[in-house]
Order: C-alpha cells, then sequence, then structure tokens
C-alpha cells in the first residue's frame, strides 16, 4: 500500500527543475509533501485535500490528480538547500499513514 | 517552542532488554504516532493515536507496544528487543486526523539491538 515515487534518485545542477512523482494503487483522499535531510527528522512542505488542487510556495509546487491516483512535485531553478530527500505520503485507511518510497535529490554547484 | 521531543536520542541495548522511548509534544495535538525508518524502506507507522487511550496498529507493529495515558505523551515499548528492530524511530504528532493535516516530526531516536 506504501505509494511509489519515481525517480529513485536525481541528480541537479543549481538553476535547474526537478519532477517528483508519486503514485498510489490505492485511491488517494490527500498527499502530503515532507523533505529529510541526512540524520534530520523530516520536515513538512505542503498538503494537498483535492483532486484537482496545485499549491506552491517559493519555488517548489505541487499538484495531485485523484483520478490517476497521482500527485507530483515541481523543484523551479534548484538551489543547494534543495537538497534531501523528498516523501510523498497519504492516509489510506482510517488514520493510518502511509509515507512514499521516497526520492533522493542532489544538487550540485 | 513548538515541538515534539523524544529520549533518548541513542541507545545501544542488547536482545531481551526491556525498554522505553518517550515521546512529548507541547501543541496540544489529538494525534500521535511512532514510525520506524530503515534504509530502501522508508518510513512505516508502527502504531497511531487518535487520543487518550485510543490506540491502533500502523504498518509494522509486530514486537511494539504503545500506550496513551495522557494527551502529550506517546511512549514506544519495546518488551523484548530483537536485532531485527535496529532501527531510526520517529515519534510524530498532528493537531487531528493525519490525512488532513501536517505532521510535526522529533528529532529521531537511533536504536541499535546487539
Amino acid at each position: 500500500q506504501q505509494p511509489v515515487q519515481s525517480p529513485q534518485a536525481v541528480i541537479l545542477r543549481e538553476g535547474e527543475d526537478a519532477v517528483i512523482n508519486c503514485s498510489s494503487s490505492k485511491a488517494l483522499y490527500s498527499v502530503h509533501w515532507y523533505r529529510q535531510k541526512h540524520g534530520e527528522a523530516p520536515v513538512f512542505l505542503m498538503i494537498l485535500l483535492k483532486g484537482g488542487e496545485q499549491k506552491g510556495h517559493d519555488k517548489i509546487s505541487a499538484s495531485f490528480n485523484e483520478k490517476k491516483q497521482q500527485s507530483s512535485l515541481y523543484l523551479t531553478a534548484s538551489q543547494l538547500s534543495y537538497s534531501g530527500t523528498y516523501f510523498c505520503g497519504t492516509g489510506l485507511t482510517g488514520n493510518q499513514f502511509y509515507f512514499g518510497t521516497g526520492t533522493s535529490l542532489t544538487v550540485i554547484p | 517552542e513548538a515541538q515534539v521531543t523524544q529520549n533518548p536520542r541513542y541507545l545501544i541495548t542488547v536482545t531481551g532488554k526491556k525498554l522505553t522511548v518517550t515521546c512529548s509534544q507541547n501543541m496540544n495535538h489529538e494525534y500521535m504516532s511512532w514510525y520506524r525508518q530503515d534504509p530502501g524502506l522508508g518510513l512505516r507507522q508502527i502504531y497511531y493515536s487518535m487520543n487518550v487511550e485510543v490506540t491502533d496498529k500502523g504498518d509494522v507493529p509486530e514486537g511494539y507496544k504503545v500506550s496513551r495515558k495522557e494527551k502529550r505523551n506517546f511512549p514506544l515499548i519495546l518488551e523484548s528487543p530483537s536485532p531485527n528492530q535496529t532501527s531510526l524511530y520517529f515519534c510524530a504528532s498532528s493537531s487531528a486526523g493525519v490525512g488532513s493535516y501536517e505532521q510535526y516530526f522529533g528529532p529521531g531516536t537511533r536504536l541499535t539491538v546487539t
């Protein structure tokens, strides 16, 4: 039931863009996105609560396609500080929560 | 400062020796949860609690116990730890149902069972 993310890993140069995808075999009622730096706790980025919703702050945004059971995270003009592992997550049954498989993103100068 | 605290941060123990990892939040959150993180497996939910005296199993509850006697505290108990419970553990809380609200994470507890 764990959402699957792609790609598993990506390396970018500063200023490049990236897209991380999250796909579920079960219906998604909401999608969370978190970023985790090495050795630290995950940090919340955003929640999308409705199909068709798009959100963003700074140069990070996300979309949610409820029908396709997918969400995508867009990182524009990446900065060194964007490096880390990105996780999508969702509550599938009741208040149980599932994180995605994770995407390691490395931004190099 | 709003935060989730966990103790200890690091723990090395031996197989079979009971241990408790404490978790406390100061945000008056209803929902609390425990996760374990292992390389290649991501974060997996162990147990969660919707409120005092209300707990439920997550994806990987075997070998763990929890209790929620007070709203702010949600300890994780390993009655007889085994080496396969060596992992990085995170406690998290959110204001209400986890689907609609962000989770705040503690700093993590790195547990090694020999």
